[in-house]
């Protein structure tokens, strides 16, 4: 069966560009997670959706980070006016719903020169 | 709010042998989760093990087990006859066990290199 898949998987953007990252997570999941993971660093937590709800949004670090899943299924992670602190590896995971394991995809590796 | 603390930012051990990963954590929390996730190199993050904090009985997968310690807030992990696959990045991760949030709470992980 289909894993978490995350495009593009790699992004190479200029200071000042907006960049949308996708993940389309396991069907039938009803969570998904965003999170940061700095290079050498643990994965830090954005947001959190379940179905089309976001009910968690803590994470983000700045009104320039926007996410979406309009129909419960496919995510986006909008960054606007990148910056360079925004370089990092950017994971998602869906969970089946109640508290449980992650399956995460394999990231999106976003570096902003 | 959590925090989960691995103070060992690299191990190595030799092929076939055993290695133990630390892990602390702290919290205010009665019911979660605790979770070691792999890393391999330029590959996705995996499940190793879960424990739940109401079972008494430490967790095991097949090599890879667990100590975990509730009243000390500790939580290592135990690989035993180490395989050169086990080249990765290891990670300790917290959850809460209740509400509508169930995000993972990591550490900065250790990396673990096994020598042949």
């Amino acid at each position: 069966g289909a894993g978490v898949s995350q495009s593009p998987r790699y992004k190479v953007a200029k200071r000042g560009q907006d960049v949308a990252l996708r993940c389309d997570p396991i069907s039938g999941h009803v969570s998904l997670f965003w999170y940061q993971q700095a290079l050498g660093q643990g994965p830090e937590f954005l947001t959190y959706f379940q179905n089309e709800a976001q009910l968690d949004k803590s994470g983000l670090p700045s009104d320039r980070f926007f996410a979406e899943r309009p129909e419960g299924s496919v995510s986006t992670l909008k960054i606007q006016r990148t910056q360079q602190e925004d370089s990092a590896v950017y994971l998602c995971a869906s969970s089946p719903g109640t508290p449980s394991e992650q399956y995460f995809g394999p990231g999106t590796r976003l570096t902003v020169t | 709010a959590q925090t989960v603390t691995q103070s060992q930012p690299e191990m190595s051990v030799q092929e076939a042998e055993t290695v133990t990963l630390s892990c602390t954590y702290d919290t205010s929390e009665n019911n979660y989760y605790l979770f070691w996730y792999k890393q391999p190199p330029s590959r996705q993050m995996i499940l190793v093990i879960r424990q739940e904090a109401y079972k008494q009985q430490n967790a095991t997968e097949n090599r890879f087990s667990v100590n975990f310690q509730k009243a000390a807030k500790s939580f290592s992990l135990k690989i035993s006859d180490s395989q050169l696959g086990d080249t990765a990045m290891y990670f300790c991760a917290f959850m809460k066990r209740t509400g509508a949030n169930s995000k993972l709470t990591f550490g900065k992980g250790i990396t673990l290199s096994v020598r042949p």
